[in-house]
């Protein structure tokens, strides 16, 4: 079965502090992992993806296959992080759809 | 920058009416979703439609549901006799190359069912 579990619902750090939040998924195969955010009042939107290695907005996520993790990371929280992150999971073959877990809200007090 | 639209952005229904959620999926875009997330629950898939056809529906997706793109640029979610377990927000999305390619969200239909 395909499941993607985040286990802070809420997460509040303080400006510049450093910032993680979990990702731990379940598949038999090979998935593809992203981080999706939603700002207030704004729609989900893709925030990174595994494939690209990339950082985007300072934050970078490594797949960790051995712990079935896809932690996200920010080294300096800023108060515009402030959103809700959902980690979400694609099967490479077959599958025909994300599966999300349930978010985690990210606050970033000053 | 090309975006999902969505109409209406809220919906209030009476249980047993049919409603149809609508969606402008991004123009070149060849795969098309709908998910919901139920207040305070996960977003959930419901379908996935390519190539005018269903490619992947979920357990939620029952006979009250169908999908349909009927011309060239919409792609309506039609739920025939709506249930109060039906409130919820309805999101479309697309994605050029499949489901491993970035899915472009809509920004959702609030359906609530009196």
């Amino acid at each position: 079965a395909q499941r993607v579990t985040q286990p802070e619902k809420l997460l509040s750090v303080f400006k510049g502090a450093p910032v993680e939040l979990k990702c731990n998924y379940s598949y038999s195969g090979s998935p593809e992992l992203f981080w999706y955010v939603q700002y207030s009042r704004q729609r989900l939107q893709l925030l990174l993806r595994h494939i690209s290695r990339e950082s985007i907005k300072g934050f970078t996520a490594d797949l960790n296959k051995g712990e079935t993790s896809f932690h996200l990371k920010k080294p300096f929280a800023q108060e515009e992080d402030s959103a809700m992150y959902y980690c979400a999971l694609s099967g490479r073959q077959g599958a025909q759809k994300l599966v999300f877990g349930q978010g985690t809200r990210l606050t970033i007090n000053p | 920058e090309p975006e999902v639209t969505q109409t209406p952005s809220h919906q209030v229904t009476q249980m047993g009416q049919e409603v149809i959620l609508r969606c402008v999926p991004i123009s070149n875009h060849l795969y098309f979703y709908w998910y919901r997330q139920i207040l305070g629950q996960k977003v959930e898939f419901l379908v996935s439609f390519y190539n005018n056809e269903i490619s992947e529906k979920s357990e939620i997706f029952d006979d009250q549901f169908s999908v349909e793109r009927p011309d060239g640029s919409n792609f309506t979610l039609k739920i025939r006799s709506t249930k109060l377990e039906d409130s919820a927000m309805y999101f479309c999305a697309s994605s050029l190359a499949g489901p491993t390619d970035t899915q472009y969200f809509g920004p959702g239909t609030r359906l609530t069912v009196l």
